[in-house]
């Protein structure tokens, strides 16, 4: 079946404009999460979704970071004001639940703001 | 973040096995280790966790010692194709986890024909 997908693949943006990531996860997945890696960097959590709610949101950055989960699916995640320092590959993955060590990662969004 | 120490890098002969160890001296009762690899450019990619026993799927084998305090992670017969980062790491089975995977820097396995 189809796996983890992420649009848009490549966003280039100016500092200070808003972007949206989308990442629509496998059927069925209940829990979602949000990560980025930036370049030679390791894995940062961002936020973890149980269906639409989000009971750990302890890795966004800052208050410019948002993120939804609708229908228990799709999920989007919204960074305001970009900076450059939020450059960065942003990953979704997603799994049957918190309880599962198998997840599923999309491609990824690279995110490069100017 | 990661709680477990491994090499930073390791060399292995394509068709050879590839043995990558992992310390987790810390690893309390309820908590699983896990493995997951990265190719270049890709998303992690899951590979195969374990509480105490030994594991085996159609990727790898987990080998953890009796005092659960290391294990090892065997590709036995690498290919190129398995040159990556591979991240491992411990995680507890309890209701208050989030399953948010933290990785350390890894160890780089360079597969060479």
């Amino acid at each position: 079946g189809a796996g983890v997908s992420q649009s848009p693949s490549n966003k280039v943006t100016e500092k200070g404009k808003d972007v949206e990531l989308r990442c629509d996860p496998i059927s069925g997945h209940t829990a979602l999460y949000w990560y980025r890696q930036s370049l030679g960097q390791g894995l940062e959590f961002l936020i973890y979704f149980q269906g639409n709610s989000a009971p750990d949101k302890s890795g966004l950055p800052s208050d410019r970071f948002s993120a939804e989960r609708t229908g228990g699916s799709v999920s989007t995640l919204t960074i305001q004001r970009t900076q450059q320092e939020d450059s960065a590959v942003y990953l979704c993955a997603s799994s049957l639940g918190a309880r599962y060590y198998e997840q599923y990662f999309g491609p990824g969004t690279r995110l490069t703001v100017t | 973040d990661a709680k477990t120490t491994q090499p930073t890098s390791m060399d292995c002969a394509e068709g050879r096995a590839a043995n990558l160890p992992c310390n987790h001296s810390t690893i309390s009762g309820n908590e699983y280790v896990y493995w997951y690899r990265q190719i270049h450019s890709q998303g992690p990619q899951y590979i195969i966790h374990g509480l105490k026993n030994n594991e085996t799927n159609e990727m790898a084998s987990l080998i953890i010692t009796e005092d659960r305090k290391s294990s090892t992670l065997i590709l036995p017969h690498a290919t190129l194709r398995d040159t990556a980062v591979y991240y491992c790491n411990t995680m507890g089975s309890g209701s208050g986890n989030t399953g948010k995977l933290i990785f350390g820097q890894g160890t780089t396995l360079q597969v060479k024909p």
